[in-house]
């Protein structure tokens, strides 16, 4: 069975700073990975996904995330963060042989100080 | 207005009160899904439907069972609700598994 571990719950880092939110997964068969964000009092909503084809995934807001099989990783990247990035970020990951589940990681809350 | 609503936002009750959340969507999906969402814990599948005849248990089921009367609506029940089934709730739709989920807005439930 497929598990996610994201290795930090909490990341301050300062408005214009880059930042590395960090995702390992664990499976024994192909995956699909993907980030989700959650502002304040909101649902989640789609930032990026890994289907297949090339390992450097763009989505929105500026956000990125490479896929490494070799480390069965799948860090979410930004260069420079803005203090509308403040939320939580999810990981994600469905194995290929799954008609249904996407299992998610605890979370990683994001605050960006001025 | 919001492809996926849920009713109600907010709500307090008591332990051994029955209660039912509901969820509808406008998106024309499919795949339906109820998480549940505690602190540090992320994400937990409760329950998910294919389609209106096709209902599944998620990792954490006991204690809730659903309804899928449409397409769009998709129910989540505690028969007899207790403390620690306090949490959010979300309700998603997919078009496949592979596909974006697109979340509601969550039901916070209380239970005193």
């Amino acid at each position: 069975a497929q598990s996610v571990t994201q290795l930090d719950s909490q990341v301050p880092v300062f408005e214009e700073a880059p930042v590395e939110l960090r995702c390992n997964y664990s499976s024994s068969v192909s995956v699909y990975l993907f980030w989700y964000v959650q502002y304040p009092n909101q649902g989640l909503q789609l930032l990026l996904k890994y289907l297949s084809g090339s390992t450097l995934v763009k989505g929105i807001n500026g956000f990125e995330a490479e896929f490494n099989k070799s480390q069965t990783s799948f860090h979410l990247r930004k260069p420079s963060v803005h203090i509308s990035d403040t939320a939580e970020y999810f990981c994600a990951v469905s194995e290929f042989s799954s008609a249904s589940k996407i299992i998610f990681g605890s979370g990683t809350r994001l605050s960006i100080r001025p | 207005d919001a492809d996926v609503t849920q009713t109600p936002r907010n709500r307090i009750t008591k332990t051994g009160k029955r209660i039912m959340l509901e969820c509808s969507q406008t998106k024309g999906h499919d795949r339906m899904y109820w998480y549940r969402q505690d602190p540090g814990l992320g994400l937990q599948l409760i329950y998910y439907s294919f389609d209106v005849k096709d209902i599944n248990k998620g990792e954490i089921s006991d204690g809730y069972s659903v309804s899928r009367q449409a397409q769009a609506k998709f129910s989540l029940s505690l028969e007899s609700a207790i403390p620690n089934q306090t949490a959010l709730y979300f309700c998603a739709t997919s078009d496949s598994f592979a596909d974006t989920q697109y979340f509601g807005p969550g039901t916070r439930l209380t239970v005193l």
